[in-house]
């Protein structure tokens, strides 16, 4: 019963990698979105995309970008992993008109060293 | 954007009841949401409301809301220790597909 699935759980990468976070949903949803958590902020909104090819900067889009190819798939990239990313990386989906929220996938820990 | 505020923190005993607050800035707030997120997972959808209803109650959850001050509740009955967890709230307005998180309440439940 797998609805957003985010490619892996942990990740470990060396300063300076190029990385790749893969969000994947099966609810024909419009609307993609990729947060990252921090102890104490919260959630904060990277990117977000509301259409195949659409994308939009969130409220911290420095040091990432984003690639949506296809409507189920929306894939974050860090350019040049700096230990300032390692966090939790939560993507999520929803529907324009849909009043019960996003459903979020279970989560990319990501550690750069 | 909307902002949306939470207390942080939130001890309570097993078999008590929780409570956990959360303002919000914007009136025109239509939809509003509480998530749970269980330690090293992503975020559930618990329960949600609607501007136009003052309450909802689902088992051990009740909502409130206050839209007058601007002030959603979440009350949980019965406090078990499975619910230990961040609850976020959340607000949308309903021509903006984006929610607006509160930074989350970390609820503990004590024996």
């Amino acid at each position: 019963d797998v609805k957003v699935t985010q490619s892996s759980r942990y990740l470990v990468k060396r300063t300076g990698e190029k990385v790749f976070l893969e969000c994947v949903q099966d609810m024909d949803h419009e609307n993609m979105f990729w947060y990252r958590q921090d102890p104490g902020l919260g959630l904060r909104l990277i990117y977000f995309s509301y259409d195949v090819k659409m994308k939009e900067k969130g409220d911290i889009p420095e040091g990432y970008s984003v690639s949506r190819e296809k409507k189920e798939r929306f894939s974050l990239i860090l350019e040049s992993a700096s230990t300032n990313q390692t966090s939790m990386y939560l993507c999520a989906s929803s529907s324009p008109g849909q009043f019960y929220g996003y459903t979020f996938g279970s989560g990319t820990r990501l550690t750069v060293v | 954007g909307e902002d949306v505020e939470q207390s942080l923190f939130l001890s309570v005993r097993e078999g008590d009841s929780s409570v956990i607050n959360c303002t919000y800035t914007d009136s025109s707030s239509t939809y509003l949401y509480w998530y749970k997120q269980e330690p090293g997972a992503g975020l559930q959808l618990l329960t949600y409301i609607f501007s136009n209803m003052d309450m909802k109650q689902d088992q051990r959850l009740t909502v409130l809301l206050n839209k007058k001050d601007k002030h959603l509740s979440l009350r949980i009955a019965d406090t078990q220790t499975g619910d230990s967890a961040i609850y976020f709230c959340a607000a949308a307005f309903s021509n903006d597909y984006k929610l607006s998180f509160g930074a989350g309440t970390t609820v503990t439940v004590r024996a």
